[in-house]
């Protein structure tokens, strides 16, 4: 299994660009979610689903956009790229049931 | 807002010694979880309590959670070079009704060889 994977690795934009961060997972997992990652601000979460069909937002999903149409896949999609935006952007999923968390390896995206 | 408090927010020490951490969040929970994260990769599980758990050990780890001051504590023993990462406790909310965690900022522990 490749468990969590993240595409692109590395990113940057121009203000006002959008993107689509891709996230998907191979273990069969019912939940999915995304996280960014700040300096001294720890993971905060964007948005998050609990099964195909099925999102909501986190703490911080202004500016983001997120569908669920498989189970494997959960992009988020940033619409017009802020600087504020520079972030490292991480993909989580879970089963039903079971609290772990299983991370994928992130994505640093730069908005200058 | 964010559930969890790591403390220290740093923490250094020799190899060998032992690394305590605390972790404060302010409402009930149903279980609380730590990860590890090293530098530049994603966040890996590392241990699981739950609410009606005193304490847990997994290998050099143990865990205590303490309900009625809503506060848990990771002691990594015998640390080694290879400890060095940030460590982050995961709460869930009772209350909420989201099924996934809520991340502390985390303690970043250096373990000098």
């Amino acid at each position: 299994n490749a468990g969590v994977t993240q595409t692109p690795k590395f990113q940057v934009l121009k203000t006002g660009q959008s993107m689509t961060l891709q996230c998907a997972q191979d273990m069969n997992h019912e939940y999915m979610s995304w996280y960014r990652q700040d300096p001294g601000m720890g993971l905060r979460l964007i948005h998050y689903s609990v099964g195909a069909g099925i999102t909501d937002q986190g703490e911080v999903p202004n500016g983001y956009n997120v569908s669920r149409s498989t189970t494997e896949d959960f992009p988020l999609r940033l619409l017009s790229a802020a600087p504020s935006q520079t972030s490292v952007y991480f993909c989580a999923s879970s089963d039903r049931g079971e609290e772990t968390q299983y991370f994928g390896p992130g994505t640093r995206l730069l908005v200058l | 807002s964010q559930q969890g408090e790591e403390d220290p927010q740093a923490l250094s020490i020799q190899e060998g010694e032992n690394a305590t951490m605390n972790c404060s969040y302010k409402t009930s929970i149903n279980n609380l979880q730590w990860y590890r994260q090293n530098s530049g990769r994603g966040l890996v599980h590392l241990i699981l309590i739950r609410s009606n758990e005193r304490e847990k050990h997994s290998g050099r780890l143990r865990v205590t959670l303490d309900t009625s001051k809503k506060s848990s504590s990771l002691l990594i023993t015998a640390s080694r070079a290879a400890d060095t990462a940030s460590y982050f406790c995961a709460t869930d909310d009772v209350s909420g009704g989201s099924y996934i965690p809520t991340f502390g900022r985390g303690t970043s522990l250096i373990v000098h060889p």
